[in-house]
């Protein structure tokens, strides 16, 4: 049973555009949720981060937004840039053991920026 | 060499081969990581390593060894493999704080592993 979720394999997008990418989970212990972005034969890149006490990070053209009555998060990006282009995942700290954390990770959203 | 390091970027194995993953970290982190990425399908923790103890191991097959001989270095030792273990392996590492869930890891480019 997945606890992290991207429903949306891919989402195309006219370059200028927003785009928004859309996270579920069903675990309400999660600390932190954090936004990746991989390029093809690269390892991902860490892009920005929420704490579960807030509902909103800015960082640039990137937000990320959350909704904990829903357990939805979403990554907007305007404007959407040709170098966004990649697979977008997201990820959710949760702890294990006595003081450790481990990532729980989304299956991924492949962004295309249409020129 | 900055950042994750990671060799080989690409490996191709028989079934009856042993080899093994390497993972170099330069960022002075003290938990190394190893995931599976299959495609189309989310990121599997395979075992971590914090101050060098294996903390975590979920539920992989014994045919993947890791070895952690100090807080920079990370391997996967693999022999008898199956064709359904192919997929890209990452290694990354993190700098875990007591008392924070704060967790942002640094990831390695990969090794692509096919096995026939």
């Amino acid at each position: 049973d997945q606890q992290v979720k991207q429903n949306s394999p891919s989402l195309s997008v006219q370059e200028g555009r927003i785009s928004i990418l859309n996270c579920d989970y069903t675990n309400s212990m999660f600390d932190y949720f954090l936004w990746y972005k991989k390029y093809p034969a690269e390892g991902p890149t860490f892009l920005i981060s929420i704490s579960s006490i807030k509902d909103k990070n800015e960082d640039g053209r990137f937000t990320v937004f959350l909704n904990k009555s829903a357990k939805h998060l979403s990554l907007h990006i305007v404007p959407s840039q040709p170098g966004d282009s990649a697979v977008y995942f997201c990820a959710a700290s949760v702890p294990y053991g006595d003081s450790n954390y481990q990532l729980i990770w989304g299956a991924g959203t492949k962004l295309i920026i249409k020129p | 060499e900055t950042g994750v390091t990671q060799t080989p970027r690409h490996l191709v194995m028989g079934m009856t081969n042993k080899k093994s993953l390497k993972c170099e970290q330069h960022l002075g982190h003290n938990a190394m990581y190893w995931y599976k990425q299959s495609a189309k399908k989310p990121l599997e923790l395979m075992f971590v390593y914090n101050f060098k103890e294996q903390t975590e191991n979920n539920s992989v097959p014994s045919r993947f060894s890791p070895e952690c001989p100090n807080s920079s270095h990370l391997f996967l030792h693999l022999h008898t493999l199956q064709p359904e273990d192919s997929a890209l392996y990452l290694c990354a590492s993190s700098q875990q704080l007591a008392g924070s869930s704060y967790n942002e890891q640094f990831f390695g480019p990969g090794t692509r592993l096919t096995v026939l």
